[in-house]
């Protein structure tokens, strides 16, 4: 199994301020995935970024992939309450996927 | 926009019964999968398939079989459900090729 490990596990923050999560995986893939799930609904696919790229945007969105490290950190900027979800990473190897277990994401009105 | 749709929102089952869940998607795509998701746990992939009547198993299969008849349905059956088995259960699908999931919104099994 090619599980990643996020941290923080939760992340509570104010509106306005930036988020930051980080995920760690332990083989070789094909490109990393971020998804979000928001409370007790389905997972919706944010970015995805390819192993032979550094780094990525997306709106608020910023992604960053070090191959040497085996890791990757999502930021979101200028968070909004409605930014309050759990993000997972996923990394894809020869067509299957294996998810981290997740940061939980708090953002403050 | 890909949908896939996940038949029952919830569902509470006895233990020994068998279970059928149901997954549909409506926009041809080769692969389809099935995960649980539990605390803590993150999701774990439970089968998957890249075309009709394939199937592969995934990282916790015991206690399961999955079924592809056509391209666009993928069920997951649990042959006698247990109490171990009360888990949330999410389907996905994607195109062959390094592309993201579309996910279902989900079925949350209890079983009693």
């Amino acid at each position: 199994s090619q599980q990643g490990e996020e941290d923080p596990q939760a992340l509570s923050i104010q509106e306005g301020e930036n988020a930051t999560m980080n995920c760690s995986y332990k083989t070789s893939i094909n490109n990393l995935q971020w998804y979000r799930q928001n409370s007790g609904r389905g997972l919706v696919h944010l970015i995805l970024i390819r192993s032979n790229e550094r780094e990525k945007h997306s709106g608020r969105l910023r992604v960053t992939l070090d191959t040497s490290k085996k890791s990757s950190s999502l930021l979101i900027t200028a968070s909004r309450a409605a930014d309050t979800a759990s993000y997972f990473c996923a990394m894809e190897r020869n067509n299957d996927m294996r998810f981290g277990a997740g940061t939980r994401l708090t953002v403050k009105p | 926009d890909v949908k896939v749709t996940q038949s029952s929102r919830y569902l509470v089952k006895r233990t020994g019964e068998k279970v059928f869940l149901e997954c549909v998607q409506d926009m041809d795509h080769e692969n389809m999968f099935w995960y649980r998701q539990d605390p803590g746990l993150g999701l774990r992939l439970i089968y998957f398939s890249y075309d009709v009547k394939m199937k592969e198993k995934g990282d916790i299969p015991e206690g399961y079989s999955v079924s592809r008849e056509k391209k666009e349905r993928f069920s997951l059956i649990l042959e006698s459900a247990s109490t171990n088995q009360t888990s949330m259960y999410l389907c996905a699908s994607s195109l062959a090729g390094y592309y993201g999931y579309t996910f279902g919104s989900g079925t949350r099994l209890t079983v009693v």
